[in-house]
């Protein structure tokens, strides 16, 4: 079956640290990929997608994220992460329609 | 939010009565989206439409209908609203072509049924 798994509820990193955030898909061909941020209160922000080409794409705000076709692999990361990167972020996955994944609440520490 | 706009932004109904949501776009865009939002589940479909008076069912329709009579408004319809229909609601858009996946949100509407 189609699905997209983002493996951690949530994560708590401290401001300055880095930043992975995971996602895993099952589909039979390549899917186009992308990541979404979602702050409190508001819909959501995408931040970067992966249609074809070089496997790491950069995003907004400082974001970037390895498409690993042998991992079925879309992972999110940053170098550094500043408190107003806290949010929900979403992985999501289209071939026909698109699929979210479930998000992960990340949580910056001072 | 890429000249999308939903109303209303909050909405709190009785079970049993008929809710419309509306989604309005000034971006000339093709396709639009409904989702719904809950804890746990991310957002998930529950229809779209690729053109004006076509739509098509996503993963989550039932109890829910749609219409898109302007390529700039698209509604949604809950007949009878259930206490299992309250989540956040998001539309969103996007293009025809290469660019028919990425799409863009509205600021959402949140739904509270009684």
């Amino acid at each position: 079956a189609q699905s997209v798994t983002q493996p951690d509820i949530h994560i708590t990193v401290s401001e300055g640290a880095s930043l992975e955030l995971r996602c895993n898909y099952s589909y039979g061909a390549t899917p186009y990929l992308f990541w979404y941020v979602q702050s409190p209160g508001q819909g959501l922000q995408l931040l970067l997608k992966y249609f074809s080409g070089d496997t790491l794409v950069q995003g907004i705000k400082g974001f970037e994220a390895e498409f690993k076709r042998s991992q079925s692999s879309f992972n999110l990361r940053k170098p550094s992460v500043h408190w107003s990167d806290a949010a929900e972020y979403f992985c999501a996955v289209a071939v026909s329609k698109m699929r979210f994944g479930a998000g992960t609440r990340l949580t910056v520490k001072p | 939010d890429a000249g999308i706009t939903q109303s209303p932004r909050h909405k709190v109904t009785e079970t049993g009565t008929p809710v419309t949501l509306r989604c309005h776009q000034t971006e000339n865009h093709r396709y639009m989206y409904w989702y719904r939002q809950d804890p746990g589940h991310g957002l998930r479909l529950i229809h779209y439409s690729y053109g004006v008076k076509d739509t098509d069912k996503g993963e989550v329709s039932d109890g829910y209908s749609v219409s898109r009579s302007k390529t700039e408004d698209f509604l949604l319809t809950l007949e009878s609203a259930t206490s299992s229909q309250t989540s956040v609601y998001f539309c969103a858009i996007s293009e025809s072509g290469g660019s028919r996946y990425e799409q863009y949100f509205g600021p959402g509407t949140r739904l509270t049924v009684t």
